[in-house]
């Protein structure tokens, strides 16, 4: 069974940057599709980025040219960096795997790092 | 962003039986995409319960199923259990104008009376 640890969270202040980690066992990140997805206090769910297993990558327009998902295959390890940041940023952020064979489902979750933007 | 319609909140006595819908609107016809749904507590991981429109992960009880039968999607979650009380989203795949994205429900809080 995959286990994916998110870290990085914490306070930021609004156009600062912050990185995110996902340490991954259980699963090859540079064999999977991976993604990052987000939860605003109070909100409901947001996609954030994607990660092909080929290297591609797509983004949410909220997000697009601020943040950007990579991966270190040596460390099995997913990042998301953000730039930039604002306020509406503030969620708990989750890593997920991306199953194609059972559409395109996010079945493999991390518990989640908290980050807030504030002043 | 696009968001697919759920209803805020389903309130089901224990024992019953709960459905959450989730509807498509003018961007996405929900009728030909696969529809996940995933189950959110505090402080835990999330938890796909439905993939697929009705397949279900392993681990996962016969109590929760899904259907979609082309204008809407179903969670239904059978026998309710005090620990079905949570938060839950429907999930599918689009074809956006330039690449492709994820669309979320706005989400449904099930209580467990």
């Amino acid at each position: 069974e995959a286990q994916l640890v998110e870290s990085g969270g914490g306070l930021v202040r609004p156009g600062g940057s912050q990185r995110l980690s996902c340490a991954v066992s259980g699963l090859d990140v540079s064999s999977n599709f991976m993604a990052w997805v987000r939860r605003a206090p109070g909100k409901g769910l947001e996609w954030v980025a994607v990660l092909y297993k080929t290297g591609t990558t797509y983004y949410a327009d909220s997000v697009k040219g601020r943040l950007s998902i990579s991966r270190d295959n040596s460390k099995n390890t997913v990042f998301l960096h953000m730039d930039s940041l604002r306020p509406e940023d503030t969620a708990v952020y989750y890593c997920a795997r991306v199953n194609w064979n059972g559409g395109g489902a996010f079945d493999s979750w991390g518990q989640g790092t908290l980050l807030i933007v504030s002043s | 962003s696009y968001v697919l319609s759920q209803p805020p909140s389903v309130s089901v006595a224990l024992g019953q039986t709960a459905r959450i819908s989730c509807g498509g609107n003018n961007l996405v016809n929900i009728g030909d995409k696969a529809v996940n749904w995933y189950q959110l507590k505090p402080g835990q991981a999330p938890v796909a319960v439905v993939f697929n429109d009705k397949d279900r992960p392993s681990g996962i009880p016969e109590r929760f199923s899904g259907y979609n039968s082309g204008t809407s999607a179903t969670l239904t979650i059978s026998r309710v259990e005090g620990g079905d009380e949570a938060d839950y989203f429907c999930q599918v795949w689009y074809n956006g104008r330039d690449h492709p994205e994820v669309i979320f429900g706005g989400g449904t809080r099930v209580t467990v009376l």
